[in-house]
């Protein structure tokens, strides 16, 4: 069982501001992380799939970094919207197989 | 198009009777995968499979068994449901294993009474 650990456990900010949320792991035996992104009532949704240090993967105004050596990766969401409003999880791979998956980072946007 | 469809939806048991979930994907994904979710835990793999005819245990499999014996169907059973199983189970598939995105079910609540 691996450690992911996902800060902070909440977030709510007003329409307009930038945030950001990390995602913290063991360096240790790194295969894959994976951002999703869950809404309430809906499955969670694929955001990135990250592999290589140095990662940065970019989908409109949301963006990942991967820091495989440290052990952390960061999800930065520009100019947020209401409909931002979601559950960011984390998951973290070291076998190829399976995701671990953080508890989440629950982002409440308001106009 | 499908993707990944769970049934049931909603289900109540009561203690010691036995139940199967259904996950069925259309995208003909070799890794499919079984998981729970509870409050304030995240998601927790239960069972998974790389492949037809293969299955492995995850974090949390003691209570459930499951079996792979088509590509696009894989089930979950409830031997003899306790209340400790009460969660909402989400079933995913994926092409590359974890190389590759997963794919959710719309999840099924079992509550067990």
């Amino acid at each position: 069982i691996l450690n992911v650990e996902q800060s902070p456990q909440s977030l709510h900010v007003q329409e307009g501001d930038s945030t950001n949320f990390t995602c913290s792991f063991p360096s240790s035996n790194f295969y894959a992380l994976h951002w999703y992104r869950w809404e309430t009532a809906k499955s969670p949704e694929a955001l990135f799939v990250m592999t290589l240090n140095g990662d940065e993967k970019k989908k409109g105004r949301i963006s990942a970094t991967l820091n495989t050596k440290e052990g952390y990766s960061y999800l930065y969401i520009k100019g947020s919207q209401p409909e931002d409003s979601a559950t960011y999880l984390c998951a973290l791979s070291n076998s190829g197989y399976a995701l671990n998956f953080g508890k989440g980072t629950s982002l409440l946007v308001t106009p | 198009n499908a993707g990944v469809t769970q049934t049931p939806k909603f289900r109540v048991l009561k203690t010691g009777q036995s139940m199967t979930l259904l996950c069925a994907q259309d995208m003909n994904h070799e890794y499919m995968y079984w998981y729970r979710q509870d409050p304030g835990m995240g998601l927790r793999l239960i069972h998974y499979s790389v492949g037809e005819g293969t299955t492995a245990k995850g974090e949390v499999p003691d209570g459930y068994n499951v079996s792979r014996l088509k590509k696009q169907n894989f089930l979950l059973g409830l031997e003899s449901a306790a209340p400790s199983q009460t969660s909402v189970y989400f079933c995913a598939s994926s092409y590359e294993g974890d190389l590759g995105e997963a794919f959710f079910g719309q999840g099924t609540r079992l509550t067990v009474v």
